[in-house]
């Protein structure tokens, strides 16, 4: 069964440093998610793709956080520079949702989670 | 905007009783309700969604219940196992202006199953 697959799967750094995750999708699955779970919360929606194009990023904290999925397939969320409160599980969903079409099932990847001392 | 809320935060069962996660949202427009299954360390997975046609959905000993008029919908589990331990969170589909979709998930409820 096709998976969504992220890495690294865990990541340590420092403050102010810049950190990368990668997400690949299952394959077909036009949308693709990036959310961020701190503990003890549900996943909380930081940018949606359509293909290669941002739908929504109103959560996204622009002035650190960025995320391009250049030929609508895997994609990649960058975080500089990163900061204590960035602490959180970074999770990465795909569905085979069209603009127009109905909500369909968002398969989670496995997640990144990422310390910053 | 959209807003889920859930309780309670923990339950805990024996073995084999009967276990009820509920979920209250406030968007009337929303129409698609998902429950995910996060098992420590993995990743969510969903078990079970209904769509605001119906109003009820079973699928062996899971089931989920959907109360437009109310706004919430209920996760019951029956018969629980010990494998049944897991955090499990609902969510609301939000249908923004602009047309594409999103969920909004609640904060989850962590489930103990003793034997």
């Amino acid at each position: 069964e096709a998976e969504v697959a992220q890495s690294p799967r865990y990541k340590i750094t420092e403050k102010s440093q810049a950190v990368a995750f990668w997400c690949d999708p299952i394959s077909g699955h036009a949308t693709l998610y990036w959310y961020r779970q701190i503990l003890g919360q549900g996943p909380e929606l930081l940018v949606q793709f359509q293909d290669e194009s941002v739908v929504d990023d109103s959560q996204l904290p622009k002035d650190r956080f960025s995320a391009e999925r250049l030929k609508g397939v895997d994609s990649t969320l960058k975080i500089q520079p990163a900061e204590l409160g960035d602490s959180a599980m970074y999770l990465c969903a795909s569905s085979l949702d069209s603009p127009s079409g109905s909500q369909e099932t968002q398969y989670f990847g496995p997640g990144t989670r990422l310390l910053v001392l | 905007g959209e807003n889920v809320e859930q309780h309670p935060s923990t339950l805990s069962v024996q073995e084999g009783d009967s276990a009820v996660i509920k979920c209250t949202y406030s968007d009337s427009a929303s129409n698609y309700f998902p429950w995910y299954k996060q098992e420590l360390g993995k990743r969510p997975q969903l078990i079970i969604d209904i769509r605001s046609n119906v109003g009820e959905k079973k699928d062996q000993r899971i089931a989920v219940t959907l109360n437009k008029t109310a706004k919430h919908f209920s996760l019951h589990i029956t018969e629980t196992q010990p494998e049944d331990s897991a955090v499990y969170f609902c969510a609301a589909l939000k249908a923004p202006n602009t047309g594409f979709q999103k969920l909004v998930f609640g904060t989850g409820t962590r489930l103990l199953v003793s034997p």
